[in-house]
């Protein structure tokens, strides 16, 4: 089945810095996403990116599905950025999300 | 406004009980999913459903049971066969499965056994 895997699994910042984060997925891949949980738990998509590159504010993605990955790219870094970020792909069966184990994000003032 | 809503927020059951969480959307959509989050493991798919009157097993179904009789409800009932419920569940819909975008998320349920 596709597997999708995120690095690095905690990252911590001051408020301002910039940062990267990771998705590897295995197998071919058309519809890819990213999320944000916020620490209430409430879940975010962020960006659908099966290909190419969005920008959203301080946030953009870029995904190379050539090459079966993606980053999420965050700006100049707020308090509210932190939470857990996912990247989910369709299942091979194309009927739901498959999801990482998420990326925990913490940025102090 | 339209949006999913999950109830019970927070739901404290005795082992040996069977319990339900409800997830009700008037978004008109006809896919409707459930996952549990566990720290550090990320949204594993329990259940989801495709259409009314459908509902097909996820990667970790065993212990969990659904039905969907009505096209805005998706009630999860965790049974005694669960071995660990202790976990946060939520509830997604989408206009149909497959498409892979236009998911939305209900706020959770955070279930733990005592």
């Amino acid at each position: 089945g596709i597997q999708v895997e995120q690095s690095p699994p905690d990252l911590i910042l001051q408020e301002g810095a910039n940062s990267t984060l990771r998705c590897n997925f295995s197998d071919s891949v058309n519809n890819l996403q990213w999320f944000h949980q916020n620490p209430w738990g409430q879940l975010i998509n962020l960006f659908y990116i099966p290909s190419g590159t969005k920008q959203n504010g301080r946030l953009s993605a870029t995904t190379v599905a050539t090459e079966r990955y993606s980053l999420l790219y965050i700006s100049s870094s707020q308090t509210t950025d932190s939470g857990v970020y996912f990247c989910a792909a369709i299942n091979q069966a194309g009927t739901a999300l498959i999801f990482g184990k998420g990326t925990t994000l913490s940025v102090s003032s | 406004d339209g949006g999913i809503t999950q109830s019970p927020k927070y739901l404290f059951r005795k082992e040996g009980q069977n319990v339900t969480l409800s997830c009700e959307q008037n978004l008109n959509h006809d896919a409707m999913y459930w996952y549990r989050q566990d720290p550090g493991q990320g949204l594993r798919l329990i259940y989801y459903s495709q259409i009314v009157n459908d509902f097909q097993k996820g990667d970790i179904a065993e212990g969990y049971s659904v039905s969907r009789e009505k096209k805005e409800s998706f009630p999860l009932t965790v049974t005694s066969a669960q071995k660990n419920p202790t976990a946060f569940y939520l509830c997604a819909s989408s206009i149909r499965s497959g498409l892979g975008y236009g998911y939305t998320f209900g706020s959770g349920t955070r279930l733990t056994v005592v």
